[in-house]
């Protein structure tokens, strides 16, 4: 699976749209990007994947750029219970469904 | 409610002894995969079955072990226990061919 970089922590203003930035710059052609999130010793939440086109779902927004080097995850209206870490993993999908391997992450702190 | 159910909450024990942790997936989903999570630590991938074989290992120790039945629940055992096991142990499971996992919302052992 391709290496991630992520930024370690971030900050964002309730109400205003939170832009997580993710690099994968040895990205393979058959390899998506998924973004999961961790709130407080809760279980990972899947939130949006994608392989070279925007995506967008009722969480998120997901920005590849045409290189696919790099992403953007969007939440477009922050809430304090985004509050949470971040997760951007690369991987090629199976039918047996291979493991998630995960980084540190991008804690995101969302303030009034 | 994710739909992968994980018991118990929480548990208590004490060095040296052993417990089970179970994990019923969500329905249809021949794929179970646990991780585990220290304080302030980073998802450790541990073990991974499908429809009841084993399929990929990552670092689990070889005090702990796992196995996936016919109705396709898991349960990971760990013997043992030191007070380094202590940490929140997560289920995920997923659909052949589907992108996403889904997590349970984990155990919380502590070892005293």
């Amino acid at each position: 699976d391709a290496k991630t970089t992520q930024p370690p922590s971030m900050d964002c203003a309730e109400g205003r749209a939170a832009n997580l930035p993710c690099n994968h710059s040895t990205i393979s052609g058959n390899e998506y990007v998924y973004w999961y999130r961790q709130i407080h010793s809760q279980g990972p939440q899947y939130i949006i994947h994608g392989l070279k086109n925007n995506e967008t779902n009722e969480m998120a927004s997901l920005i590849i750029t045409e290189d696919r080097k790099s992403s953007t995850l969007i939440l477009p209206h922050a809430t304090l219970r985004d509050t949470a870490v971040y997760y951007c993993i690369v991987r090629v999908p199976s039918n047996a469904g291979n493991m998630l391997t995960f980084g540190g992450g991008t804690r995101l702190m969302v303030k009034p | 409610d994710s739909g992968v159910t994980q018991t118990p909450k929480h548990l208590i024990t004490a060095t040296g002894q052993r417990v089970t942790l179970r994990c019923s997936p969500r329905s249809g989903d021949l794929s179970v995969y646990w991780y585990q999570q220290s304080l302030d630590q980073g998802l450790q991938f541990l073990i991974q079955y499908y429809n009841g074989e084993e399929r990929a290992k990552g670092n689990i120790l070889e005090r702990f072990s796992a196995q996936q039945f016919p109705d396709l629940h898991s349960e990971l055992n760990l013997s043992s226990l030191e007070l380094g096991d202590s940490a929140l142990y997560f289920c995920a499971s997923t659909k052949t061919g589907w992108n996403g996992y889904t997590f349970g919302s984990g155990t919380r052992l502590t070892v005293v």
